[in-house]
């Protein structure tokens, strides 16, 4: 079955650490987002890319990082200059065509102490 | 003005019931429409997309009004399972525009 895997789905570190969240798709999908949810708020985009090799920022790129080397893959480090990385860090992808909703991983839930 | 703004809820109704949601959004080039739902503490997931027309899928009618700029969602005969956020989500260019939902509770 086609879908989008996140792991993990709980993720513990300490303050200062630097950490990966993985995100694949095999949708065959061209683009791919990340979005943070925090308790009680909306989804917010981090950043997102429409094709390999390429992505752009989303409203709060600062203290995260991204690469797409692979259309499966779409990683997301958030770096200790993160000021407030506890939060839920959905991964999504679509067809690039308009029109096109999105479909999302699990989620990971990232804690930081 | 906020990019999209739904009542928060929550909503609280008994099975069986009719119950509407109203969305309004600010970007008047936003170009596609979608309703998602959230069950607590999981991913959201696509309800339906949201037509010009206005489109319906079983219990569940989709209207927008782009001249008023406002989406709505009308869910017929509630379930208990129907229980959850509804996200009101407009497509901007290349992005989706996610507001904080609408918190939905049917009960017994």
């Amino acid at each position: 079955d086609g879908g989008i895997t996140q792991s993990p789905k709980y993720l513990f570190r300490k303050e200062g650490q630097n950490v990966t969240l993985s995100c694949e798709q095999n949708l065959n999908h061209d683009a791919m987002y990340w979005y943070r949810q925090d308790p009680g708020q909306g989804l917010r985009l981090i950043y997102y890319s429409q094709i390999v090799n390429d992505f752009q920022k989303g409203d709060i790129a600062e203290g995260y990082s991204v690469s797409r080397e692979k259309k499966e893959s779409f990683p997301l480090t958030v770096t200790s200059a993160q000021k407030n990385p506890t939060a839920f860090y959905l991964c999504a992808s679509s067809k690039r065509e308009g029109r096109s909703p999105l479909h999302f991983g699990n989620g990971t839930r990232l804690t930081v102490t | 003005r906020k990019e999209v703004e739904q009542d928060p809820g929550p909503f609280n109704v008994p099975e069986g019931a009719t119950v509407a949601f109203n969305c309004t959004y600010s970007n008047s080039a936003s170009q596609s429409f979608f309703w998602y739902r959230q069950d607590c503490r999981k991913e959201p997931k696509l309800l339906m997309s949201v037509y010009s027309s206005g489109n319906e899928d079983g219990r569940f009618t989709a209207q927008l009004n782009r001249a008023s700029q406002y989406i709505s969602l009308l869910i017929r005969d509630s379930k208990l399972s129907d229980s959850a956020t509804y996200l009101c989500v407009p497509q901007v260019s290349d992005k989706l525009i996610f507001g904080t939902g609408t918190r939905l509770q049917v009960f017994p």
